[in-house]
């Protein structure tokens, strides 16, 4: 999706080495996500951001960090890379408000991680 | 803890065949859902939703039911093509309509 753009597409790291994952989106949406995808298994949050100055964790937020650096910018960050932290992750963002469309969530194009 | 899961991981359906993908919910206080779809490589993308206030909802070649008593979804695709052949994804509203959670993903695979 354009209007939510992630870099880098492809990383492959080594154990013990810190990356960063970045999401830019140009929907003007205040909300923004991480998530990571595993074979076989559904999205899993690993944090969230209503706004600037709001940080929250999601279900598996232990060994990431994220940071929102403007509206349109939200970053993941592994401190330390682990070979369990090998998957495929997604950024989304939405709108919010009481509508139930406005809860709907759009996806990046994804960042495939290999840890080795 | 409140999950959302999918009964089936794998349907095959021969092309021009209907679809139905079925997801099971159990946080009965959750009152939106959507069915996102994934092609390989790509970030899931919205195709319909639906809120707890309907049964029904009905889009292009898409519907959706929902069963509140036995907290139950379901995505049918009607003459299923090979470009519907994805991964779909169930979600529901939750903490307070704050977060979407996400099933676990039924592969659609279809045959020519």
């Amino acid at each position: 999706d354009a209007d939510v753009t992630q870099t880098p597409r492809n990383r492959i790291t080594k154990t013990g080495k810190r990356i960063m994952l970045e999401c830019s989106q140009t929907k003007g949406h205040d909300r923004m996500y991480w998530y990571r995808q595993d074979p076989g298994l559904g999205l899993r949050l690993i944090y969230y951001s209503f706004d600037v100055k709001d940080i929250n964790k999601g279900e598996i937020s232990d060994g990431y960090s994220v940071s929102r650096q403007a509206q349109a910018k939200f970053s993941l960050s592994l401190e330390s890379a682990i070979p369990n932290q090998t998957a495929l992750y997604f950024c989304a963002t939405s709108g919010g408000g009481t509508s139930g469309r406005d809860n709907e969530q759009f996806f990046g194009p994804g960042t495939r991680l290999t840890v080795l | 803890g409140e999950s959302v899961g999918l009964h089936l991981p794998t349907l095959s359906v021969q092309e021009g065949d209907n679809s139905i993908i079925n997801c099971a919910y159990s946080n009965s206080a959750s009152d939106y859902f959507i069915w996102y779809k994934q092609e390989s490589g790509k970030g899931p993308q919205f195709i319909i939703d639906i809120r707890s206030n309907m049964d029904k909802r009905q889009g292009q070649r898409v519907t959706v039911l929902l069963n509140k008593t036995v907290k139950h979804l379901s995505l049918q695709i009607a003459a299923t093509q090979p470009g519907d052949s994805a991964v779909y994804f169930c979600a529901e509203l939750t903490g307070g309509g704050n977060k979407l959670t996400f099933g676990t993903g039924t592969q659609l695979k279809v045959e020519l």
